[in-house]
């Protein structure tokens, strides 16, 4: 079976650095994706990882290791609008499949 | 920016009844998606469609769901027969590329099956 594990909720401090971690166990691994979600709105892209490493973009960064089931999402110089659900997604095979979603990480930012 | 667009914004049905869910992709995109959200749960995957036909479907997507592209821009998500947890937000995706590209969601459809 698909399973995605994530922190139901996080808290931290505007301006801050937050990591927001994800362990998944899927019967097949084709990437990783980290989605965000303000309330009431879709999920809007912000990350994808294939192979192990860190990848960048602006102040956000997502981590994965593949053989430890594990990627984590990186969040830095936070701002009052991060406030958000942060999406942990897995496509396991190729294909064209469907992302597997965790419950997602709500993120509250704090003055 | 090119986006996904989806009508109606809000649908409210009463059980048994059908509905038509209407979205259209980024143009250039190959690969449609439908997934759902229950309000407080996760957001699941029902369907992936490609060249005219589905390509994987969940365990959610019975056959009460069908999906269609009856033209060259629309693809449409049928609930032939409502019923009470069926109520969700539904959400269109598309992708250009299939292996590492992203897949755009559009801004939702909140049904309400009463």
């Amino acid at each position: 079976g698909q399973n995605i594990d994530q922190p139901t909720e996080m808290t931290a401090t505007e301006g801050a650095i937050v990591q927001i971690n994800c362990t998944y166990q899927t019967s097949g691994f084709n990437g990783l994706f980290w989605y965000q979600q303000h309330a009431g709105e879709a999920p809007t892209f912000l990350s994808y990882n294939v192979l192990d490493g860190l990848e960048e973009k602006g102040r956000f960064s997502s981590f994965l290791s593949r053989s430890k089931g594990y990627s984590y999402l990186l969040l830095k110089e936070l701002q009052m609008k991060d406030s958000a659900s942060y999406l942990c997604a897995v496509r396991d095979r190729g294909g064209a499949d469907g992302l597997t979603f965790g419950k997602g990480t709500h993120l509250i930012i704090q003055p | 920016e090119p986006e996904v667009t989806q009508t109606p914004s809000h649908q409210v049905t009463q059980m048994g009844q059908e509905v038509i869910l209407r979205c259209v992709p980024i143009s250039n995109h190959l690969y449609f998606y439908w997934y759902r959200q229950i309000l407080g749960q996760k957001v699941e995957f029902l369907v992936s469609f490609y060249n005219n036909e589905i390509s994987e479907k969940s365990e959610i997507f019975d056959d009460q769901f069908s999906v269609e592209r009856p033209d060259g821009s629309n693809f449409t998500l049928k609930i032939r027969s409502t019923k009470l947890e069926d109520s969700a937000m539904y959400f269109c995706a598309s992708s250009e590329v299939l292996e590492v590209d992203e897949q755009y969601f559009g801004p939702g459809t909140r049904l309400t099956v009463t």
